[in-house]
């Protein structure tokens, strides 16, 4: 069981727009639509931002969007605004198994 | 609104064994909605999913953890715990309890999270 693939870093201007990628393999990602992503400021815990690819839960702004093709899911966040700026982890359902990205930490310029 | 809190020890001999409670409020763990999830995150690193178990008991492990763990659940007082066994300094972490919605999981609530760290 591998941990999922992320850039270490991404960045945009307030704003603009930015993706994030997240790999896996047809075990866990490319296997079921159970990809969901999380946002984690410093000291805080993690926070659910996408369930099930790409369903938002209530109060995320709709600034904040999933979608997956094949083994590789991608969040992107759109009108980047200060507050943004944070840790991102997506993780997939693996087979009884959860796994987690290595996160990428999203600065806003 | 449901809400999760992780309890234990702050500090841990290497060798000896890591134990947390997570007790949950405002829902049951009853619930067959749900799994009920440890995960970690080492300082400065990210995260780990560690574990779950469901209200009836089963569970189901990280494979490169799963001869040192052990979650359990008590439904009688609302609370499940977790069980690390033959801690080294590789352990120290922040420690967190997660609500996973069933039945591919995605973690809905969280805890507040503690730090464990293992030193002599």
């Amino acid at each position: 069981q591998s941990a999922l693939t992320q850039p270490p870093s991404a960045s945009g201007s307030p704003g603009q727009s930015v993706t994030i990628s997240c790999t896996g393999t047809s075990s866990d990602v490319g296997g079921y639509n159970y990809v969901s992503w999380y946002q984690q400021h410093p000291g805080k815990a993690p926070k659910l931002m996408i369930y099930e690819v790409s369903k938002r839960p209530s109060g995320v702004p709709d600034r904040f969007s999933g979608s997956k093709s094949g083994n590789t899911a991608s969040l992107t966040v759109s009108g980047l605004q200060a507050e943004d700026e944070a840790d991102y982890y997506c993780s997939s359902y693996a087979g009884s198994y959860k796994v987690f990205g290595g996160g990428t930490k999203l600065t806003v310029l | 609104q449901v809400q999760l809190q992780e309890s234990g020890p702050g500090l841990v001999k290497p060798s000896q064994t890591l134990s947390l409670t997570c007790t949950v409020s405002g829902g049951s763990i009853s619930s067959g909605d749900y799994y009920w999830s440890w995960i970690r995150q080492p300082p400065g690193k990210g995260l780990e999913w560690i574990g779950y178990i469901y209200y009836s008991g089963s569970t189901y492990y990280n494979p490169s953890l799963k001869s040192r763990v052990t979650i359990s659940v008590d439904t009688s007082k609302n609370q499940f715990s977790l069980k690390l066994s033959s801690v080294t300094a590789a352990d120290t972490a922040v420690y967190y309890c997660a609500r996973d919605y069933v039945p591919g999981g995605h973690f809905d609530y969280w805890g507040q999270g503690t730090l464990v760290t293992v030193s002599s």
